[in-house]
């Protein structure tokens, strides 16, 4: 089975950088994922990693060890507009079955 | 491609009433899945088909949840009876499978109330 474990809330402060992590422990893996997801609206893909190390993609980073069951989503230059939950997922070898961590609750203040 | 369609957006019935909630997925997408989400239980796998055909019901809460498949575009989740217990977001997602874990794409949603 699948157990994945993350923050419920955090919060940060514009302009500033913020770290949510994910642990989690599978029976198959077939990569990390994350989404965000703005309250009342539908999870959106945002990175993806299947190899050790790090992901950029502009002010969003995602990190994976898959050694120590751990990826971390690293967020720069906060805006308000990245008030919003990040849910982890972690990919089954059956299919293309995803299993998503209880989500992080982010609150970006000014 | 207009995304992952689903409909009705908003759903508000009586305790024994049946449900039912339609997608569309993204064209030429192979893998469709429905899951429910809630403040409680977070977002939960309820079933996922491959090309049309269910792999996976695990997730479904009991049998007065099924659901169908009948063509590449088109699937429906039906309860019955409701309960207010089933009372959260359903969303449908649609993904394309090429080998490694593939980015499944979310449609925006039916909230689901159950009174």
């Amino acid at each position: 089975g699948q157990n994945i474990d993350q923050p419920t809330e955090m919060t940060a402060t514009e302009g500033a950088i913020v770290q949510i992590n994910c642990t989690y422990q599978t029976s198959g893996f077939n990569g990390l994922f994350w989404y965000q997801q703005h309250a009342g609206e539908a999870p959106t893909f945002l990175s993806y990693n299947v190899l050790d190390g790090l992901e950029e993609k502009g002010r969003f980073s995602s990190f994976l060890s898959r050694s120590k069951g751990y990826s971390y989503l690293l967020l720069k230059e906060l805006q308000m507009k990245d008030s919003a939950s990040y849910l982890c997922a972690v990919g089954n070898n059956a299919g293309n079955m995803l299993t998503f961590g209880g989500g992080t609750r982010l609150m970006v203040k000014p | 491609d207009a995304g992952v369609i689903q409909s009705p957006r908003h759903e508000v019935t009586e305790m024994g009433q049946e449900v039912t909630l339609r997608c569309k997925p993204i064209s030429g997408h192979d893998y469709l899945f429905w899951y429910r989400q809630t403040m409680m239980r977070g977002l939960e796998l309820l079933i996922y088909f491959n090309n049309n055909v269910p792999i996976d019901d695990s997730g479904m809460p009991e049998d007065r949840f099924s659901a169908k498949m009948p063509n590449a575009s088109f699937s429906t989740l039906k309860i019955q009876p409701s309960e207010p217990r089933d009372s959260a977001v359903y969303f449908c997602a649609s993904s394309l499978y090429r080998g490694w874990g593939e980015t499944q794409y979310f449609g925006p949603g039916t909230r689901l109330l159950v009174l």
